[in-house]
């Protein structure tokens, strides 16, 4: 009965590789999300997408690629990986409108060594 | 741009005392406010939303928070605190159109037995 599944939940990789968060929500949402919580747990919208059209890029780097195949899915694509990608990442989902909560995934931990 | 301001890092209570989160706003035009709570290892969980009308929300787990256009702010209480009610809260922002969910730096409470 989950809502917003994030895989995988722990992600440990070298400087340098290309790595893939998968996203997906059963709620019936058609808008989704993806953040980034830093070790200060600051936290910054990356992308939106509404029906599986890129609506926000809050300047990153063109390294991260999401893709959303349909309206229940939204990967996280990462080119090239650097120390500074370590955060964790967090997929989250809503109805339309800037009026409406959003639901988180649990959070996908990324490590760079 | 907007932004959210939450002055305080740490707030701590004793259990059965009322709580305070504070959270100060800034944008151009009508805010849409939201509180949210993260657990450890945990994605964000939706607690309560001011949009419009009845500056006193209510929301989930006992919270409510109120709405201050003068001085924009938008403080969560609690009346009795729980030790369960520990973790960390977020206040979040957004406004009409492409905008982002911008949220504080977020709020650690520790309701203490």
């Amino acid at each position: 009965d989950t809502a917003v599944s994030q895989t995988p939940k722990y992600l440990v990789t070298q400087m340098g590789n290309d790595k893939s968060i998968k996203c997906e929500q059963n709620l019936g949402h058609d808008t989704m999300y993806w953040y980034k919580q830093d070790s200060k747990k600051f936290l910054k919208i990356m992308f939106s997408y509404n029906n599986k059209e890129l609506i926000i890029n809050e300047t990153v780097p063109n390294r991260f690629s999401p893709k959303s195949p349909d309206k229940a899915h939204l990967n996280l694509h990462i080119n090239s990986l650097e120390l500074g990608d370590s955060a964790v990442y967090f997929c989250a989902s809503s109805l339309q409108g800037n009026n409406q909560p959003q639901h988180f995934g649990d959070g996908t931990r990324l490590s760079i060594l | 741009a907007q932004s959210v301001a939450q002055p305080e890092d740490q707030v701590n209570v004793a259990e059965g005392n009322p709580l305070t989160v504070k959270c100060t706003y800034s944008v151009s035009g009508n805010p849409y406010l939201f509180w949210y709570v993260q657990y450890p290892n945990r994605g964000l969980q939706f607690l309560l939303k001011y949009i419009t009308g009845d500056n006193l929300v209510k929301g989930s787990y006992g919270f409510e928070a109120e709405f201050n256009k003068s001085q924009t702010s938008f403080h969560l209480k609690k009346p009795s605190a729980l030790v369960s009610d520990s973790a960390l809260y977020f206040c979040a922002v957004r406004v009409l159109g492409n905008t982002p969910l911008v949220f504080g730096k977020g709020t650690r409470l520790s309701v203490i037995a």
